[in-house]
């Protein structure tokens, strides 16, 4: 099976902009959660989807959103982008939550806001 | 919310050591993951393992989850070893949130 696939792989934008990410679950995986990685902050979880529905968010701005389609890909966005958003956005998948095996993630966008 | 400490922050090895990696979580959890993250900043899974022992070539893992901690535990380490592991548990009704330790910064010197 092919792994977990995130479009696109490095991003420059400039502050004050909004940027959309993709991700693409393994086949047959339909929960998606997404991250946020930064040096000061470590790995802090945005938000998880399962069957097109938000189940669970975590503690960021509502400048971070996201979506969920029917064949369980994933987009999350970021509107009026800061220089504190630079950050390498990981996305996971899994069966069903985490409960089963566990999760998995893509190899991540990096974003650079200037 | 629930608190994941890992255990040392850093870590130097000669080629060859044995090391032994902590995770403390101060609450009850659903699952238990093992992750290292290779210079690119992907995370690789190295074990689900919300109980019990298992093991991976050179790696083996337990947890006990009474006592709320997990070891990783890497034998005849290799260079390629190196980088960042990893501890994230998720907490009972918190579906997909998994919350991370800070990580274990592995250096395998030849």
């Amino acid at each position: 099976k092919a792994g977990v696939t995130q479009t696109p792989r490095y991003l420059i934008k400039t502050r004050g902009q909004q940027v959309t990410l993709s991700c693409s679950p393994i086949s047959g995986h339909r929960s998606v959660s997404w991250y946020q990685q930064t040096p000061g902050q470590g790995l802090q979880f945005l938000f998880e989807y399962f069957s097109e529905t938000q189940r669970n968010k975590g503690n960021f701005p509502g400048r971070f959103s996201g979506r969920q389609f029917s064949n369980s890909r994933s987009e999350m966005n970021v509107s009026t982008l800061e220089l504190g958003d630079s950050a390498l956005y990981l996305c996971a998948s899994s069966l069903a939550g985490t409960g089963v095996r566990g999760q998995f993630f893509g190899p991540g966008t990096r974003l650079t806001v200037l | 919310g629930i608190q994941v400490e890992q255990s040392p922050p850093d870590l130097i090895l000669q080629e060859g050591a044995n090391s032994t990696l902590r995770c403390n979580f101060s609450d009850s959890v659903n699952n238990l993951q093992w992750f290292h993250q290779n210079p690119w900043g992907q995370l690789i899974n190295l074990f689900y393992i919300p109980s019990g022992t298992k093991q991976n070539g050179r790696l083996s893992a337990t947890t006990v989850a009474t006592e709320r901690y997990s070891l990783l535990y890497i034998s005849s380490s290799q260079t390629t070893d190196s980088g960042v592991y990893f501890c994230a548990v998720e907490r009972r009704g918190s579906q997909g949130n998994l919350i991370f330790g800070k990580g274990t910064k592995l250096s395998v010197k030849p």
